[in-house]
């Protein structure tokens, strides 16, 4: 149990466009989402942690109207990389908390993205 | 903010040897936690630890929360090549928002 997805699994956009990406838990309804970055050998860097039904709240430095969260149910969380430009290429991880969890988090398998 | 210092940045081990990593933080957690992450994919979660003292296995894994709740180790026997990845620790200050602190990982390579 507690599986969590993403899709997709990688993505190769032009400059100026933007990307979705779809976070899903599959077995258990998520109180909280959050939105990681991740750079080769670092390690995960908060984005945001996002609510079912209300707004994300964003990590100091994080741009709100860059990268766009949506948490429309307790089981689906988007994150919308807008405009997207080259210094945006990253590996992105989604993670969700169960309720009543424990305080565990469980991680998506990540989605990487490529902004040419 | 809160930190977390986790040591050694990387380990290259023998197959068949154990391992020792362990994180310190500036400041008290409720719930300790390990993950491990390969090449490519998202953590996956080992062990979770929630008493102050609390030693917990998994397999040939063994955590332990620090009795000051300040610290945790985590230890791997009997290494295998596919303990090879990052392994993270993770604390949560309790609440109901379920965020982590993470450390900075530790780099694993287990020679054949």
């Amino acid at each position: 149990g507690a599986v969590v997805s993403q899709h997709p699994s990688w993505v190769i956009c032009k400059s100026g466009t933007s990307v979705k990406i779809e976070c899903r838990s599959l077995d258990f309804q998520a109180t909280t989402m959050f939105w990681y970055r991740q750079f080769p050998k670092q390690s995960l860097m908060l984005m945001a942690t996002s609510n079912e039904g209300s707004k994300a709240t964003y990590e100091q430095g994080v741009e709100k109207d860059k990268f766009l969260i949506n948490h429309a149910s307790l089981t689906l969380s988007t994150l919308t990389v807008t405009s997207a430009h080259p210094e945006d290429s990253s590996f992105y991880i989604c993670s969700a908390a169960r309720l009543a969890g424990g305080g565990w988090q469980f991680f998506g398998p990540g989605t990487r993205l490529t902004v040419l | 903010g809160q930190q977390l210092n986790q040591s050694p940045q990387s380990m290259f081990i023998q197959e068949g040897e154990d391992v020792s990593m362990n994180c310190t933080s500036s400041s008290i957690f409720n719930t300790w936690l390990w993950y491990k992450q390969d090449p490519g994919e998202g953590p996956v979660l080992l062990i979770a630890l929630y008493k102050a003292g609390e030693l917990t296995s998994n397999g040939r894994l063994t955590a332990q929360f620090g009795i000051t709740r300040k610290d945790s180790f985590l230890n791997i026997s009997a290494s295998i090549p596919s303990d090879v990845g990052i392994y993270f620790c993770a604390g949560n200050s309790g609440g109901s928002n379920y965020k982590l602190t993470f450390g900075k990982g530790t780099l694993l390579t287990v020679n054949p």
